[in-house]
């Protein structure tokens, strides 16, 4: 099996920086995704490749990884980017799919 | 525009079956990889099934053996068939367009996802 580890809250201020976390031990040799879902919503992709953002996602967002820790880095938070996140990505041999569990991004 | 529009969920008894749509628009499924993805009321996301362009399929060890992924290149609509369905299976089913990375070696992943439908497994 293989897990990807995320904290479960974040709580950040508008206008602060938030980090969120998601470490896995084949993270040094696989890309990590990072996908947002809002309240009733279905998942958005804001991170691909580690550190690109698809057309349309705001530059306030970036990702970064090094060694088994990927990050996902949001430059002054805003109310609207309360959500879950959700990091992805595969164990080494690229057969395991695997979700991180989720962090509750929290902005207030 | 891309746009993944699932269909067929609903309330099913444990042992029983449903089979799930995604109707696909602003590309062709069959020249895509295509995923399922779901999620358990209030908990993660799973990846569930994917479908290679070639046709080659893949299944999650949880559903191996009772679910089928399958496409309908004329209709341009993925399927997911569902057999012995469990509780644990209760969940709102989402189909993704799977892409991949070439970077480090390969990577798959999910740039596009539908708006999902639930599946409730109770008697």
């Amino acid at each position: 099996s293989y897990e990807l580890t995320q904290p479960p809250s974040v709580s950040v201020s508008p206008g602060q920086t938030a980090r969120i976390t998601c470490s896995g031990d084949a993270l040094p040799k696989k890309y990590a995704y990072w996908y947002q879902q809002k309240s009733g919503q279905a998942p958005v992709l804001v991170i691909y490749d580690d550190s690109k953002r698809p057309s349309g996602i705001p530059e306030r967002f970036s990702g970064s990884n090094s060694g088994t820790m990927a990050t996902l880095t949001i430059s002054g938070a805003q109310v609207e980017d309360e959500a879950d996140y959700y990091c992805y990505s595969t164990d080494s041999s690229g057969n395991l799919w695997v979700f991180g569990g989720g962090t509750k991004l929290t902005v207030l | 525009e891309v746009q993944l529009v699932e269909s067929g969920g609903g309330l099913v008894q444990p042992g029983g079956s449903l089979r799930l749509s995604c109707a696909a628009s602003g590309f062709t499924v069959s020249s895509n990889y295509m995923s399922w993805v779901r999620q358990a009321p209030g908990k993660g996301l799973e990846w569930v099934s994917v479908i290679y362009n070639g046709g080659n399929t893949y299944y999650a060890d949880s559903v191996k053996g009772r679910f089928t992924i399958s496409r309908d290149n004329s209709k341009n609509t993925l399927y997911l068939q569902m057999n012995s369905l469990r509780a644990e299976d209760t969940a709102v089913y989402y189909c993704a367009r799977t892409g991949y990375s070439y970077g480090y070696g390969g990577t798959y992943y999910f740039d596009y996802w539908g708006q999902g439908t639930l599946v409730t497994v109770s008697s």
